[in-house]
């Protein structure tokens, strides 16, 4: 039982390029997000799901495109990397409960 | 949109002191929780509060949700050097099966041996 699974673990983009920050949990909860991590800023929400085929945005979503397809997978697409977007990202599955938050142990990128 | 602020920013301990931390909030939570972030990791939830006014301990962890349901604090009790890392507050608004974290900053802890 892996938890909550993000791939990579590290990554440069040159600006402009593009990728997808995988995640995949093996738990079967229906919600998923995606937060961002920026020295001094805590994390912020960009994502997230509340089921396959539902996602919705957070608090900051520009500049990022996801899909939930299954219940194990909620892939973050970052269509046109900016150095802006430099951070840490981590996802989180949650299951019916406050406390049942389970997160990644992140990707770190850097956007040159 | 809604934001937390938690103090202090850093703290830079002896081991064996106890440590105190705070987080205030503009809007009401039904729900406080405190994590603990290590490097190169993520979160991992230390403690939850789910009622106005509530105490809870967790080993040498003490939280509590502010009567006001705005504010919550977390003390540490004689500081190890395995409790350096940073820790967030988070406040949440649960609700079904929706209520996204909202996260403070942190405050990142360093205990001298």
């Amino acid at each position: 039982n892996a938890g909550v699974t993000q791939t990579p673990k590290f990554q440069v983009l040159k600006t402009g390029q593009s990728m997808t920050l995988q995640c995949a949990q093996d738990m079967n909860h229906e919600y998923m997000s995606w937060y961002r991590q920026d020295p001094g800023m805590g994390l912020r929400l960009i994502h997230y799901s509340v089921g396959a085929g539902i996602t919705d945005q957070g608090e900051v979503p520009n500049g990022y495109n996801v899909s939930r397809s299954t219940t194990e997978d909620f892939p973050l697409r970052l269509l046109s990397a900016a150095p802006s977007q430099t951070s840490v990202y981590f996802c989180a599955a949650r299951t019916g409960s406050p406390q049942g938050y389970t997160f990644g142990s992140g990707t770190r990128l850097t956007v040159v | 949109g809604q934001q937390l602020n938690q103090s202090p920013q850093s703290m830079f301990i002896q081991e064996g002191e106890d440590v105190s931390m705070n987080c205030t909030s503009s809007s009401i939570f039904n729900t406080w929780l405190w994590y603990k972030q290590d490097p190169g990791e993520g979160p991992v939830l230390l403690i939850a509060l789910y009622k106005a006014g509530e105490l809870t301990s967790n080993g040498r962890l003490t939280a509590q949700f502010g009567i006001t349901r705005k504010d919550s604090f977390l003390n540490i009790s004689a500081s190890i050097p395995s409790d350096v890392g940073i820790y967030f507050c988070a406040g949440l608004n649960y609700g079904g099966s929706q209520g996204n974290l909202i996260f403070g900053k942190g405050t990142k802890l360093s205990v001298k041996p």
